[in-house]
């Protein structure tokens, strides 16, 4: 079992530009959360999918959008980047109270 | 709003030394307490984890004590080694795995 990818691993673009970051989960988890880590802090909560919609959602503006796909896959947009968006987007996957981080995709914004 | 904090941001201790990390949550509903190593540029890993109905929980080196009634939770870390330098990371949970995290805590452990 690969547990959690994410692809890509780094990525750079530049102010206003927009950004896919995709994530699979481990096998036999149901539910996508992704986080949002600027460096030195803490992982902010940014949304989470279970059954392909969106079930709940932190305190993250309109130009962050996701999907979750039927084979739980998941993936993360965020439109009109900012050079604040710079930061280590983490993804989760979890079934009842296992979670599984996935290593992350590292976004500068120039 | 759901809130956890978490002190001190930065802690050194010495080799065989004791490492204590402590985190305040502020939604009473919370009930699961799980706290997580991040090393530089890995995902974050689960060490130990509590639930609301126990007040303590050890795993070899590492425990965990949770006081419901002052909304608190520690981390202690006996006879550290170099190896358990990283950041350590506390989270706070109800209902359906919406994380609510610490701001980190970089642990130094001098040889």
């Amino acid at each position: 079992d690969a547990g959690v990818t994410q692809s890509p691993t780094h990525l750079i673009k530049t102010r206003g530009q927009q950004v896919t970051l995709r994530c699979s989960p481990k096998s036999g988890h149901d539910t996508v959360s992704w986080y949002q880590q600027a460096l030195g802090q803490g992982p902010q909560f940014i949304f989470q999918y279970y059954e392909e919609e969106e079930r709940q959602r932190g305190n993250f503006p309109d130009r962050f959008s996701g999907h979750q796909f039927p084979n739980y896959s998941s993936e993360l947009n965020v439109n009109a980047l900012l050079l604040g968006d710079s930061a280590l987007y983490l993804c989760a996957s979890s079934l009842a109270r296992e979670v599984d981080f996935g290593p992350g995709t590292r976004l500068t914004v120039t | 709003g759901e809130n956890v904090e978490q002190h001190p941001s930065t802690l050194s201790v010495q080799e065989g030394d004791s490492a204590v990390i402590k985190c305040t949550y502020s939604d009473s509903a919370s009930n699961y307490f799980p706290w997580y190593k991040q090393e530089l540029g890995k995902r974050p890993q689960l060490i130990i984890d509590i639930r609301s109905n126990v007040g303590e929980k050890k795993d070899q080196r590492i425990a965990v004590t949770l006081n419901k009634t002052a909304k608190h939770f520690s981390l202690h870390i006996t006879e550290t080694q170099p190896e358990d330098s990283a950041v350590y990371f506390c989270a706070a949970i109800k209902g359906t795995y919406k994380y609510i995290f610490g701001t980190g805590t970089r642990l130094k452990v001098l040889a």
